[in-house]
């Protein structure tokens, strides 16, 4: 089993649009969970960390559930700006493991 | 805003020879990363670094790799005999604490083609 699971897509929405991304991970010991965004041939920026009481930044919701080692992301009214690769991350102490990748395409 | 540079953007070379990709973390930083991207592939760990000493290295990371911090700020990641399967997107990163909860910072990576 992959140590993080995620569909690479690509979700094609429009502008406006609601779109949510899901990703599970393996190892119950992970300790923290991330989603970072990733522009072509770009690196890995930080979107946001992720909790289990789930938190929110802007049009960016992302929520934890420890007991199913499942993590999502939220992101409503979707802007082109927003089209880019989503990567799910955990971590066991120091180092981030990474899942494939959600590729999401806004459009007008 | 500081940042992670590295240097070069983009480094050709030929299969069997050395190559030496360079870094300059954040400058209060003290933990130091490698990852690198295959094209159309996942983000990997290679190898991190604290106190002149490797703390946790991957599968990835053989013999024919090695890191080293020579001086106050450049971060290095040598590859002795480059193989065609070496070529990828080769990120630096650096983070102020060493647990996992503190955001590492990634450079904007080293594209390296192996012919």
């Amino acid at each position: 089993r992959k140590e993080v699971e995620q569909d690479p897509g690509p979700f094609n929405v429009p502008e406006g649009a609601t779109v949510a991304f899901n990703c599970t991970y393996s190892n119950s010991a992970s300790q923290s969970f991330f989603w970072y965004r990733q522009d072509c041939r770009k690196e890995p920026k930080l979107l946001m960390s992720v909790y289990s009481s789930g938190n929110e930044d802007g049009r960016f919701t992302a929520q934890l559930n420890r007991a199913s080692q499942y993590i999502s992301l939220l992101i409503r009214d979707s802007k082109l700006s927003d089209s880019a690769t989503y990567l799910c991350v955990v971590t066991g102490f120091q180092k981030l493991v990474f899942g494939t990748g959600t590729r999401l395409l806004v459009s007008p | 805003e500081p940042e992670v540079t590295q240097t070069p953007s983009h480094q050709v070379t030929q299969m069997g020879q050395e190559v030496i990709l360079r870094c300059v973390p954040i400058s209060n930083h003290l933990y130091f990363y490698w990852y690198r991207q295959i094209l159309g592939q996942k983000v990997e760990f290679l190898v991190s670094f604290y106190n002149n000493e490797i703390s946790e290295k991957s599968e990835i990371f053989d013999d024919q790799f090695s890191v080293e911090r020579p001086d106050g700020s450049n971060f290095t990641l040598k590859i002795r005999s480059t193989k065609l399967e070496d070529s990828a997107m080769y990120f630096c990163a650096s983070s102020d604490r060493e647990d996992s909860y503190n955001e590492q910072f990634f450079g904007p990576g080293t594209r390296l083609t192996v012919l």
